[in-house]
């Protein structure tokens, strides 16, 4: 089973700031997600990268794609109250298809 | 109306009783998933089917089972429920692809008492 492991777990900070959350694996990926979820909904994704070493911006979040495709990093700057959630990476095996693995998952919240 | 639809949203039930969750959706995609969701441990697959005629286990299948009765129907079954089985169970669906998207219905809160 290959594992992926965020970090923090819980993130508490005032509106404005700056986070970065971490996703991190021993093992190879050949693209990998990130998803948000709200209390009460499904988690829905924010963005797919595929290539190592690659960065993409969705207005103030930066995702990046570890050189060696087993990590990830997730920048939020200025944050806002509605980036609260759950925020969960999401890893797509290399060699043929197999299923996604989901991280284990960073809870933020970000305070008025 | 939701692409991926799940019954029931909240279900209460005691140890020893067999539950039946349902998933249906209407995106015309081929594969379909059942999660559990605990705190601190993500999302961790259970069951998954890549068409009507193709079953799969995931991480944690011990303690369930699953039916695809069409493309666009998954049910999970907890033949004899057990508190350790009380969490959140998320269906989902996607494409095929390396760049698999998966849509996620909203879920049903289990408790087993």
């Amino acid at each position: 089973t290959q594992l992926l492991e965020q970090s923090p777990q819980f993130l508490s900070i005032q509106e404005g700031e700056n986070l970065t959350v971490y996703c991190n694996s021993s093992s190879v990926f050949s693209s990998l997600q990130w998803y948000r979820q709200e209390p009460g909904e499904g988690p829905v994704l924010l963005v797919t990268v595929v290539t190592g070493g690659e960065v993409k911006k969705l207005k103030r979040l930066t995702f990046q794609f570890g050189d060696a495709r087993k990590d990830s990093s997730l920048h939020i700057t200025a944050a806002q109250p509605g980036d609260t959630g759950l925020y969960l990476c999401a890893g797509l095996p290399s060699g043929g298809y197999q299923k996604v693995t989901f991280g284990t998952g960073t809870k933020l919240q970000v305070i008025p | 109306d939701a692409d991926v639809t799940q019954t029931p949203r909240n279900r209460i039930t005691k140890t020893g009783k067999r539950i039946m969750l349902e998933c249906s959706q209407t995106k015309g995609h081929d594969r379909m998933y059942w999660y559990r969701q605990d705190p601190g441990l993500g999302l961790r697959l259970i069951y998954y089917s890549f068409d009507v005629k193709d079953i799969n286990k995931g991480e944690i299948s011990d303690g369930y089972s699953v039916s695809r009765q069409a493309q666009a129907k998954f049910s999970l079954s907890l033949e004899s429920a057990i508190p350790n089985q009380t969490a959140l169970y998320f269906c989902a669906t996607s494409t095929s692809g390396r760049l698999d998207t998966q849509y996620f219905g909203p879920g049903t809160r289990l408790t087993v008492l």
